[in-house]
């Protein structure tokens, strides 16, 4: 499989409870972004790896978020304490460090529901 | 802040027609930009990219650059059924030397009736 991976791609918690996504990107890009999607809006952007190094994270991105990437590899996004505004689509995408002048490739992306 | 704007639409064209989607982005600074096609429930797919001014053509599709006017637009000829989708405009910024992430405009949802 040569494309960017997303788990699970549906996810129904209650309030207060903590969920974890899971991104596996394209082999060897060493890029991997996060972004959220409510809908009717664009992809907002949340944070982004180079490898290992977590290089920018968003003012969207509150205390309640954290993400790692630990190896270079998979990278996995928790929310903590969920809340109904956390309901949106979370997307990844990943690129080669020097060709994001030619865009990047979204994942399928994982669709949380917080009820 | 650096923003980029396009008219939420939809906009509406009958089958065969050339739709004609527009985007304007605030930074001069900005570096590339980039069209996504985004189909209900699913994320979005790169269709093109464009970084020089003047047009860059694929297929149907053909990308405008105008970096005087900050302006970016996408045409699509002999429109389709198949391509009514909410169209994203991305624009990347040059940041200590390397493009760091794409900013994306909220969509334009065009819609290709028979």
């Amino acid at each position: 499989d040569t494309g960017v991976s997303q788990d699970p791609r549906h996810k129904i918690t209650k309030r207060g409870q903590n969920v974890t996504f899971r991104c596996d990107p394209i082999s060897e890009h060493n890029r991997l972004y996060w972004y959220r999607q409510t809908l009717g809006q664009g992809p907002e952007f949340l944070t982004y790896f180079q490898n290992e190094a977590q290089l920018e994270k968003s003012r969207l991105l509150s205390d309640r978020f954290s993400a790692e990437r630990p190896k270079g590899s998979f990278s996995t996004l928790e929310i903590q304490r969920t809340e109904q505004g956390d309901s949106a689509m979370y997307l990844c995408a990943s690129s080669w460090l020097g060709q994001l002048v030619y865009g990047y490739t979204f994942g399928s992306g994982t669709r949380l529901t917080v009820v | 802040q650096k923003e980029v704007e396009q008219n939420s639409g939809p906009l509406s064209v009958p089958e065969g027609a050339i739709a004609s989607l527009n985007c304007t982005y605030s930074d001069r600074g900005s570096q590339s930009f980039f069209w996504y096609r985004q189909y209900s429930g699913k994320s979005p797919e790169l269709i093109m990219f464009i970084y020089s001014n003047g047009d860059k053509e694929d297929g149907r599709f053909t990308a405008q650059l105008n970096k005087a006017s900050q302006y970016v637009s996408l045409l699509i000829r002999d429109s389709q059924p198949s391509d009514s989708a909410t169209y994203l405009c991305a624009v990347a910024w040059d940041f200590s030397g390397g493009y760091n992430k794409l900013i994306f405009g909220a969509g334009t949802r065009l819609a290709v009736h028979p």
